[in-house]
């Protein structure tokens, strides 16, 4: 089955650092979502990538898929105390649901 | 910004007893899920629910699993007869039908079986 998997699973960066996750996937999709999870909260959707585009931007986030190499990432640079955080990748493909990866615990110390 | 609303947001329920978990979607959205987390897990598929019935579900989703969306705009999950690995956060998420498209989810329910 497709399925997500970032690494690392915990990332520990400075404020103003970048902070880059990545996230691997097993079968075809045809879009690659970021979710963000504060502690003991939602999801909060971040943005969408689709099989056909190689680079999205939205603010101080960047987004990249390899779908040769079945991989993405995530960069948030310029990071914040407020960034702290789980993220998530999550793999879709036509109507299937969504499917989850591990996640990645980012701490951003001030 | 429209949200998918969950509720409660903490349900506490013994060992056996019936738990039914509610969600408002986000009212244009046709297509429903609910997915859970277990504490320090992965957020798992559990079901997905589009034209008044289900349209997939996972291995997780067993008998002892129903959902139902029974007016307009409420979308329920029970759970008959809880068990203590049940517990977990509950999400509900709801989405368009234009693919490709962001899901949105709700805030959760933890529910807690003790």
């Amino acid at each position: 089955s497709q399925q997500g998997e970032e690494d690392p699973q915990a990332l520990s960066i400075q404020e103003g650092e970048n902070a880059t996750m990545n996230c691997s996937y097993k079968t075809s999709i045809n879009n690659l979502q970021w979710y963000r999870q504060n502690s003991g909260r939602g999801l909060v959707h971040l943005i969408l990538i689709r099989s056909n585009e190689r680079e999205k931007h939205s603010g101080r986030l960047r987004v990249t898929l390899d779908t040769s190499k079945k991989s993405s990432s995530l960069l948030i640079t310029a990071s914040r105390a407020a960034d702290t955080a789980s993220y998530f990748c999550a793999t879709g493909s036509g109507n299937t649901p969504l499917v989850f990866g591990k996640g990645t615990r980012l701490s951003v110390i001030a | 910004e429209p949200e998918v609303t969950q509720t409660p947001s903490h349900q506490v329920t013994q060992m056996g007893q019936e738990v039914i978990l509610r969600c408002v979607p986000i009212s244009n959205h046709l297509y429903f899920y609910w997915y859970r987390q277990i504490l320090g897990q992965k957020v798992e598929f559990l079901v997905s629910f589009y034209n008044n019935e289900i349209s997939e579900k996972s291995e997780i989703f067993d008998d002892q699993f129903s959902v139902e969306r029974p007016d307009g705009s409420n979308f329920t999950l029970k759970i008959r007869s809880t068990k203590l690995e049940d517990s977990a956060m509950y999400f509900c998420a709801s989405r368009t039908t234009v693919l490709p498209v962001g899901y949105t989810f709700g805030s959760g329910t933890r529910l807690t079986v003790v």
